[in-house]
């Protein structure tokens, strides 16, 4: 099976940059994805890494290290827009992706 | 143009009742699934069909009767249903995942909230 784990909550200045980490345990795993999640809405997704190192998409920067099992999410020049839960998802076999246990992002002033 | 659609998006009912969700994908992705997001905003795998064949079923009561009339519908029987069963129920869809080279994004609808009371 799989487990990813990430802090529950996170909060951070308007304009700074964030980073949200993921560490996982899995096995056949693919790759890792991060998903946006407003409030009261659905799951978005920002970006994926199907192999080690960074890739960046505008003001979101994902990493993966599968060596160490960890990956993490940049967020830069923080908008009170990003304020949001974020999540990360391993893809592995069989069809699934199985997301974590998701981080709340507070963007204050 | 929706892409995946679901409803109803607020379903409230009474324990022991029969609910179903419904939920369609105008994407022309083979695979389908079924997540749960309880009060603390986990999202958990249920169900996912490749092509109307179920591909995983994660321990998921009897009660809960997925059906898939093509790849394009994935619909979600409860029955007798329990508190506990309050969540957000999302249906979404991808390409089939097994295409390592494709990025695995999942597309989701935007939710069913259902409330047993």
């Amino acid at each position: 099976g799989q487990s990813l784990e990430q802090p529950s909550e996170v909060t951070a200045v308007e304009g700074a940059i964030v980073q949200i980490n993921c560490t996982y345990q899995t096995s056949g795993f693919y790759g890792l994805s991060w998903y946006q999640q407003h409030d009261g809405g659905a799951p978005t997704f920002l970006s994926y890494n199907g192999l080690d190192g960074l890739e960046e998409t505008g003001r979101f920067s994902s990493f993966l290290s599968r060596s160490d099992s960890y990956g993490y999410l940049l967020l830069q020049e923080l908008q009170m827009k990003d304020s949001a839960s974020y999540f990360c998802a391993g893809r592995g076999g069989y069809q699934k992706v199985t997301f974590g246990t998701g981080t709340k992002l507070q963007v204050i002033p | 143009d929706t892409a995946v659609s679901q409803t109803p998006k607020y379903l409230v009912t009474q324990m022991g009742n029969d609910k179903s969700i419904k939920c369609e994908q105008n994407l022309g992705h083979d695979t389908m699934y079924w997540y749960k997001q309880d009060s603390k905003k986990f999202l958990k795998i249920m169900f996912s069909y490749n092509n109307k064949e179920l591909i995983i079923n994660e321990t998921v009561p009897n009660r809960f009767s997925p059906k898939s009339p093509d790849k394009a519908h994935l619909n979600l029987h409860i029955n007798s249903l329990e508190l506990g069963d309050s969540a957000v129920y999302f249906c979404a869809s991808s390409q089939d995942l097994r295409d390592r080279d494709d990025t695995g994004e999942l597309f989701f609808g935007e939710g069913s909230r259902l409330t047993v009371l």
